[in-house]
């Protein structure tokens, strides 16, 4: 099956520091990815979507600004948490979505997260 | 209310029972419907999908029911290994995957 890998997979940084998040698919095109965050004993919230060569759209609540989405080619999409502070403390998984039949049934598919801490 | 509601958990069951959950959406024109799999720090992965007429893969049957707009996952013979948090998710018409808080089922020895 398809795979998604994410980079890091744990990160640790300061306060006021910027952390990148890096989301491949491995062996197929996704023309759409996305991003969610997951604190600890809640469901995943999506974050943002994104499609390959245009600008994500952003769910409500979540600030364009600090949370930057780079969906350059159609295998990579990269997130950057800017300035980050203790409350961005989260595990953020990415999706890919590759369009499954002719029906235009979708599969999506999730990297394996990335636990980030800020101190 | 929320977009997607799930049963709350947790489920504490014996090996070999029956168990089911419910899911509930409150978007009429949703399209798509799914049950995912969580272990504890990892990501979701598909269970399997839910189709109109029902479908089973299985110990696992998934239903729908789009006049009451509820969704249900049954696990039969329930195993070990089927500790996890199940998550009911939505396709919406924009393409919008919208998670449920999830299930916690705890299946004991």
């Amino acid at each position: 099956g398809a795979v998604v890998s994410q980079h890091p997979s744990r990160v640790i940084c300061k306060s006021g520091t910027s952390v990148k998040i890096e989301c491949r698919s491995l062996d197929f095109q996704a023309t759409t990815m996305f991003w969610y965050r997951q604190f600890p004993k809640q469901s995943l919230m999506l974050m943002a979507t994104s499609n390959e060569g245009s600008k994500a759209t952003y769910e409500q609540g979540v600030e364009k600004d600090k949370f930057l989405i780079n969906h350059a080619s159609l295998t990579l999409s990269t997130l950057t948490v800017t300035s980050a502070h203790p409350e961005d403390s989260s595990f953020y998984i990415c999706s890919a979505r590759e369009k499954w039949d002719t029906s235009g049934t979708y599969e999506q598919y999730f990297g394996p997260g990335t636990r980030l801490t800020v101190t | 209310r929320k977009e997607v509601e799930q049963d709350p958990g947790p489920f504490n069951v014996p090996e070999g029972a029956t168990v089911a959950f419910n899911c509930t959406y409150s978007n009429s024109a949703s399209q798509s419907f799914f049950w995912y799999r969580q272990d504890c720090r990892k990501e979701p992965k598909l269970l399997m999908s839910v189709y109109s007429s029902g479908n089973e893969d299985g110990r696992f049957t998934a239903q729908l029911n789009r006049a009451s707009q509820y969704i249900s996952l049954l696990i039969r013979d329930s195993k070990l290994s089927d500790s996890a948090t199940y998550l009911c998710v939505v396709l919406t018409g924009g393409f919008k995957t919208i998670f449920g808080a999830g299930t916690r089922l705890f299946v004991k020895a």
